[in-house]
C-alpha cells in the first residue's frame, strides 16, 4: 500500500530557533500534500496544501511567513516552522494521495514538536 | 463551521461485540467517505472507504454504511478486539477533490 514517511517524529527546540519537517511519498508520486496539525483531543486541522512546482495554498488563519512549506519534487515536501513559540507546540502531520480516483489520502506518523 | 461530525466522543464495548461508529456530515456535495484509525503520537492509517455510489462496503471485520439521504455513515466493527482501542475519524471529500473534511473522532475502547 502507499507509504507517507515523515521525519522527524519529534523534536524538541528552544524558542526562536527553526524547525524543519519532511514529509515524503514513498512508493508514489504526490503533486499535492497536505500538512495538519492536531491538538490534544481535536480534530485534525488542514493548515496548507503544498504543491508541487508552485506555492502552497495557506487555510485561514494560518501564517505563511511562519509556517514555510517547499514542494520540492513529486516526493517531498517540506515544513518549516520558523521562529518557533511555545505556543507552537502541537502534532504535525503530512498526508498525500496518490494521483488516482478515489484514492484515500495516506498519513505520516506525524511530528511531535516541543518549543521549550 | 464543521461540515463532518462525529457527535460521540467516546464509546467502550466488551470484546466481541459490535462497536458502531457514528458520523454526520453537512455537504451533499461530499460523494467519498473514509474512515481513519489513529493510536496516540501516530498519524492516521486508513481503514475503509465508500463512495456515494454504494451503500455498503465491507473489508473483514469492518463495515462501513452510507445513508444519503440522512447524510450519515457509520463504521461497524464486528467483533471488537482489544486491539481495536484506538481514536477513530471519518472523512469526507469529493470525488476527485483533494480537500479532505474530518470528524472530532471517537476514542473507543474495547474492554477484554
Amino acid at each position: 500500500g502507499a507509504v507517507v514517511s515523515q521525519h522527524p517524529s519529534w523534536v524538541i527546540c528552544k524558542s526562536g530557533t527553526s524547525v524543519k519537517i519532511e514529509c515524503r511519498s514513498l512508493d508514489f508520486q504526490a503533486t499535492t500534500m497536505f500538512w495538519y496539525r492536531q491538538f490534544p483531543k481535536q480534530s485534525l486541522m488542514l493548515m496548507a496544501t503544498s504543491n508541487e512546482g508552485s506555492k502552497a495554498t495557506y487555510e485561514q488563519g494560518v501564517e505563511k511567513d511562519k509556517f514555510l512549506i517547499n514542494h520540492a519534487s513529486l516526493t517531498l515536501s517540506t515544513l518549516t516552522v520558523t521562529s518557533a513559540h511555545p505556543e507552537d507546540s502541537s502534532f504535525y502531520i503530512c498526508s498525500a494521495r496518490p494521483v488516482l480516483n478515489n484514492s484515500p489520502l495516506h498519513f505520516g506518523n506525524g511530528t511531535r514538536l516541543t518549543v521549550t | 463551521d464543521q461540515q463532518v461530525k462525529q457527535n460521540s466522543p467516546s464509546l467502550s464495548v466488551q470484546e466481541g461485540r459490535i462497536s458502531i461508529l457514528n458520523c454526520d456530515y453537512t455537504n451533499s456535495m461530499f460523494d467519498y467517505f473514509l474512515w481513519y484509525k489513529k493510536y496516540p503520537a501516530e498519524g492516521p492509517t486508513f481503514l475503509i472507504s465508500i463512495s456515494s455510489i454504494k451503500d455498503k462496503n465491507e473489508d473483514g471485520r469492518f463495515t462501513v454504511f452510507l445513508n444519503k439521504s440522512a447524510k450519515h455513515l457509520s463504521l461497524h466493527i464486528v467483533p471488537s478486539q482489544p486491539g481495536d482501542s484506538a481514536v477513530y475519524f471519518c472523512a469526507a471529500s469529493g470525488y476527485t477533490g483533494n480537500q479532505f473534511y474530518f470528524g472530532t473522532g471517537t476514542s473507543l475502547t474495547v474492554i477484554p
